[in-house]
Parts: C-alpha cells; structure tokens; sequence
C-alpha cells in the first residue's frame, strides 16, 4: 500500500545537537511538507517543496533545514539553533493540482535530554 | 495572510446525536479550498471532508457535512449519528489556490462523545 513513512517514532536529543526526522513516502506526490504541532494548538509550517531540489521557508522556519534530492524523501534537521525543538513533527504529501488533499505520516515525537 | 479560527476548543455530544464544529477564516482570495482533518488520539492526520471556495453546493461525505457561508466565511461541519469513534480533535484548515499550496490551520475543537 502507498503511503507516509516517517521514523523514528520518538527522538530525543542533547542540548547542542543537531538531529535529522526521515519522511519518505511512495505515493508520487510532487509536494511535500514538514509541520510541527505543540500541545493544545494546530499545526504550523516549517518547509514545504513543491519539485525536487526546490524548498521554501514556511512560516516558523528558524533553526530547521531540509533537502529535496529525491522525489521520495523529504528529511527535516532540527538544528541546535532551535530552542524549543520539543513537539510532535508531521510530514505531508500531495499532488500539486491545488484541490488535492494532503495525505500525513504518523508523525515524530521530539524530545529534549 | 490567511487564519483559521476554531472558536470552540472543546465540545461534548451524545452518541447518536448530532454537532456542529465552527471555522472561520480570513482571506482576500476568491481561489481556495477548506479541510476538516480529524486527529483521534493515535495522532494521525485524517481527511474528513474538502470544500471547493467556487462551488455553492455544500459537501457531503456520509455523515459528515459542511455548511460553507463565503460571504460569512464561514466553514462549520456537521456529524450527524455521532459514535464513539467520532471522538478526536477536528482541525479547520485552508489552501490557496494560487499562493502557497501548504494547509493553514485552525487550533482545533477537541471532540467528546458520551456513551
């Protein structure tokens, strides 16, 4: 079956670290995009990239980098200039036609040490 | 820049009885589209149900339903037959349909459904 694979579950990291959450999907979707949602709120946009090699900044893009090398794969580091890195990290997916949905992963837990 | 705001952050239904979630948004655009997404608490991401901003008709997907007010800007949905397994966080959300392409969402409504 085609979908969202994003790994691991949960990360922790050290203070200084700099970690880096895996987000591949098999669906052939063009676009994909990273989120991260804190409790008690909606998700906001870190990175979104509609075509290989090309990304832009979403709206809370400071202390986080991606790359597009593949159509396949989109992974999110979490550098060490993020400060509040602890939250739940969603990796999406879609067509680029604009009234297609996006399809989600299940998502990574990151975690301060 | 476009918002979403889900106004009530938590609603309570009996099972087989039916809720209305509100949304509303704020945009200049005529060309966009609006989602609910359901999170139960797995944390997965859901599609409920999708509304094109150019079509009048208001969509349906089994009981699930929309009352989509443009002028108002307004996006409630409506579960109808409520079940346990209706129990989640619902998130509003919206898509350009000429800028950015990525979701904007609402803080979302958490769901509770009594026995």
């Amino acid at each position: 079956d085609g979908g969202i694979t994003q790994s691991p579950k949960y990360l922790f990291r050290k203070e200084g670290q700099n970690v880096t959450l895996s987000c591949e999907q098999n669906l052939n979707h063009d676009a994909m995009y990273w989120y991260r949602q804190d409790p008690g709120q909606g998700l906001r946009l870190i990175y979104y990239s509609q075509i290989v090699n090309d990304f832009q900044k979403g709206d809370i893009a400071e202390g986080y980098s991606v790359s597009r090398e593949k159509k396949e794969s989109f992974p999110l580091t979490v550098t060490s200039a993020q400060k509040n890195p602890t939250a739940f990290y969603l990796c999406a997916s879609s067509l680029r036609d604009k009234n297609q949905p996006q399809h989600f992963g299940d998502g990574t837990r990151l975690s301060i040490l | 820049a476009q918002t979403v705001t889900q106004s009530q952050p938590e609603m309570s239904v009996q099972e087989a009885e039916t809720v209305t979630l509100s949304c509303t948004y704020d945009t200049s655009e005529s060309d966009y589209y609006l989602f609910w997404y359901k999170q139960p608490p797995s944390r997965q991401m859901i599609l409920v149900i999708r509304q094109e901003a150019y079509k009048q008709q208001n969509a349906t997907e089994n009981r699930f339903s929309v009352n989509f007010q443009k002028a108002a800007k307004s996006f409630s949905l409506k579960i109808s037959d409520s079940q346990l397994g209706d129990a989640a966080m619902y998130f509003c959300a919206y898509r350009s349909g000429t800028g950015r392409r990525a979701l904007t969402f609402g803080s979302g409504t958490r769901l509770q459904v009594q026995p």
